[in-house]
């Protein structure tokens, strides 16, 4: 089983779309949570660390369960600029990656 | 715009040579660490310095080696480089346990 799990794409949504991605990790220990965001052939940006008690930014919601060890981002009111892969990265002293989604945001 | 630079940008190199990979973290960050990204793959976490020591290492072989140097720049060396080191490479500096930020990377082909 893979350290940091995320659900399979691509999402093909609208604008306007609401979409939720999941990630989940198997090192109970961790103790830091990230979303990035990651552009074709462009290096991943941090889009937003992820807390205990949710946080959001904007049009986008992360949250985390310790208890079931998953992390998610939620977007609403897809922008076709929205397109690109989503990467959750879990850690500690390192940091662990996910495979990442692809969403693909359509006029 | 992050504050991380990479070089090269690309380099193509044949099987059994070696390459060195630099980077220059962003000014204040005390840490840094590679991470290799295959296509269609998250970053693979290579290793991460902290005050030029080897402070954690991935699954890596040990022809994969760096150094971090007192201004907190970085290289990345793979010695023997075989055809699955293709990849992009990334360097990630942060300033103790804040979130990582990467550089453009370094999109390593080899013949």
């Amino acid at each position: 089983r893979k350290e940091v799990e995320q659900d399979p794409g691509p999402f093909n949504v609208p604008e306007g779309a609401t979409v939720a991605f999941n990630c989940t990790y198997s090192n109970s220990a961790s103790q830091s949570f990230f979303w990035y965001r990651q552009d074709c052939r462009k290096e991943p940006k941090l889009l937003m660390s992820v807390y205990s008690s949710g946080n959001e930014d904007g049009r986008f919601t992360a949250q985390l369960n310790r208890a079931s060890q998953y992390i998610s981002l939620l977007i609403r009111d897809s922008k076709l600029s929205d397109s690109a892969t989503y990467l959750c990265a879990v850690g500690g002293n390192k940091l662990v990656f996910g495979a990442g989604t692809i969403l693909r945001v359509k006029s | 715009e992050t504050g991380v630079t990479q070089s090269p940008t690309h380099l193509i190199k044949t099987r059994g040579q070696q390459v060195t990979l630099r980077c220059s973290s962003q000014s204040g960050h005390n840490t840094v660490s590679w991470y290799q990204q295959a296509l269609g793959q998250g970053p693979q976490f290579i290793f991460q310095y902290y005050r030029e020591e080897e402070n954690g290492r991935g699954n890596f072989p040990p022809r994969f080696s760096g150094l971090q140097f007192p201004n907190y720049s970085s290289e990345l060396n793979v010695n023997a480089l075989e055809l699955d080191d293709s990849a992009l490479y990334l360097c990630a500096s942060r300033l103790d346990r804040e979130p990582q930020h990467f550089g453009d990377g370094t999109r390593l082909s080899i013949l």
